[in-house]
C-alpha cells in the first residue's frame, strides 16, 4: 500500500525552530509537497522538491531524501501565525498526490 | 496569479436534496481539477479527479451517482451531492492543476463547508 506518516501533533516556541518530518512509501514518485493549513481553510503551498536536498525560501525549508523516503519541512523565527497543519503529500507515478494526515504545529508564547 | 474559487463557501441544506458546488480558475486554464473531503481533524481524501470534457475518475469507494462531477470547460468544474444526508456533511475542496502533467502543483480553492441537516 502506499503510506505517508508524520507526527501528530507538535508545540514549539516563538521565535524558535521546529522541523517536521515525513516519511512515505508510495508507488513511484514525482515530487514531495508540503503545504499549510489553517483550520477551516484550504491548503496552500509551500515547497516542493523532486531531487535530494534542502530547498530554502524564506524562514521555511524542505528537504529531501529519496533514498530513504523521507523529507522534513522545517520552520525558523516561529510567529504565532505559524500555527496550523502541515501536510506532507507525494506525487505518484500515477501523478496522484498521497496525502499524509497532516502535523499540528502549537506556537506558544 | 494560479487563483481558484470555490462558490458556495457555505451551504445548509436539508437531507434529500442536492447541492452543487462550483470550482473556477480564475486566472488559468486547468485542464485537470481534484476534489476532495475532509473531514474534521483528518486529512484530505481525494474523491475524484476531473479532466476537462471527459468523465470524472472516482476514488475507490467514492459513488459516483452519488458525487456527480463534471468539467465542461477549462476553467470550471462542478460537484454536485446528489440526495444529500448527513453523513455528506463535510468540507469540500477543489484545486486544480498547473501546466502540463510534469510540473504538478496544484492550487487550492477555499473550500465549501456543507451542512446537511
Amino acid at each position: 500500500g502506499q503510506n505517508i506518516d508524520q507526527p501528530t501533533e507538535m508545540t514549539a516556541t516563538e521565535g524558535a525552530i521546529v522541523q517536521i518530518n515525513c516519511t512515505y512509501q508510495t508507488s513511484g514518485f514525482n515530487g514531495l509537497f508540503w503545504y499549510q493549513q489553517h483550520a477551516g481553510e484550504a491548503p496552500t503551498f509551500l515547497s516542493y522538491n523532486v531531487l535530494d536536498g534542502l530547498e530554502e525560501k524564506g524562514r521555511f525549508s524542505s528537504f529531501l531524501s529519496r533514498s530513504k523516503g523521507y523529507s522534513y519541512l522545517l520552520l525558523k523565527e516561529l510567529q504565532m501565525k505559524d500555527s496550523a497543519s502541515y501536510l506532507c503529500a507525494v506525487s505518484n507515478s500515477n501523478y496522484q498526490l498521497i496525502w499524509g494526515a497532516g502535523t499540528k504545529l502549537i506556537i506558544k508564547p | 496569479g494560479a487563483v481558484v474559487s470555490q462558490h458556495p463557501s457555505r451551504v445548509i441544506c436539508k437531507s434529500g436534496t442536492s447541492v452543487k458546488i462550483e470550482c473556477r480558475s480564475l486566472d488559468f486554464q486547468a485542464t485537470t481539477m481534484f476534489w476532495y473531503r475532509q473531514f474534521p481533524k483528518q486529512s484530505l481524501m481525494l474523491m475524484a479527479t476531473s479532466n476537462e470534457g471527459s468523465k470524472a475518475t472516482y476514488e475507490q469507494g467514492v459513488e459516483k451517482d452519488k458525487f456527480l462531477i463534471n468539467h465542461a470547460s477549462l476553467t470550471l468544474s462542478t460537484l454536485t451531492v446528489t440526495s444529500a444526508h448527513p453523513e455528506d456533511s463535510s468540507f469540500y475542496i477543489c484545486s486544480a492543476r498547473v501546466g502540463g502533467q510534469d510540473y504538478h502543483e496544484q492550487y487550492f480553492g477555499p473550500g465549501t463547508r456543507l451542512t446537511v441537516t
